[in-house]
């Protein structure tokens, strides 16, 4: 079993969508919960990031924490055209371990 | 402001030729590291640095090696290439090193190789 599971998709929707982007994982010593943005041929960038539990918001991006479910999530509200991407979550104790990505297509 | 930079961006080899990777960072940041990217693998840490004169494997370490020069370069070689080396190389770096301190890691574009 992976340390952390990612949807792969591909995932589409129209433009105006609210999107949901979710992760699972299986250590209960991830602290620290990052989503990264990856756009085509090009490299990961840092786009949310949570400490423990709870919910911080962006801008129309908000990332919520569940610790006890050991779940994550990314919330992309009224999406656009330039949101298409591959999201990748994070999470680290004693290491940063990355979820496959999911691909994401919002379509105009 | 550059950030990290990697190159070539693009590379074809044939099986059994060697080749270096660069990878150059401006942010001051003591940890680097090397992943490789597959599809449906996601990213897979080859080796990192933790500070400079540091180096330690990741989880595919195999058929790699590293040098950190000085604190703002980190080379990846592949002293000889196999068609499963053919992947997307990302170098990356963050402030410290990643055992439990948090830190987000800065990424380059990436080196696509192929490996024929």
């Amino acid at each position: 079993q992976k340390e952390v599971e990612q949807d792969p998709g591909p995932l589409s929707v129209p433009e105006g969508a609210i999107v949901s982007l979710n992760c699972t994982y299986s250590n209960s010593a991830f602290q620290y919960f990052m989503w990264y943005r990856q756009y085509s041929r090009k490299g990961p960038e840092l786009l949310m990031y949570t400490y423990s539990s709870g919910n911080k918001e962006d801008g129309r991006f908000t990332a919520q924490v569940d610790k006890s479910s050991k779940y994550i999530s990314l919330f992309i509200r009224d999406s656009q055209p330039s949101d298409s991407a591959t999201y990748l979550c994070a999470m680290e104790a004693q290491k940063l371990v990355f979820g496959q990505g999911t691909r994401l297509t919002i379509n105009p | 402001n550059a950030g990290v930079t990697q190159t070539p961006k693009f590379q074809v080899l044939k099986t059994g030729q060697s080749m270096t990777l660069q990878c150059a960072q401006d942010m001051n940041h003591n940890s680097m590291y090397w992943y490789r990217q597959d599809p449906g693998m996601g990213l897979r840490l080859i080796y990192y640095s933790a500070s400079e004169g540091t180096t330690d494997k990741g989880e595919v370490p195999n058929g790699y090696n590293v040098s950190r020069l000085n604190k703002r370069e980190f080379s990846l070689r592949l002293e000889s290439a196999a068609p499963s080396q053919t992947s997307v190389y990302f170098c990356a770096s963050s402030e410290v090193a990643n055992r439990g301190s948090g830190q987000p890691q800065h990424f380059g574009d990436g080196t696509r190789l192929s490996i024929l």
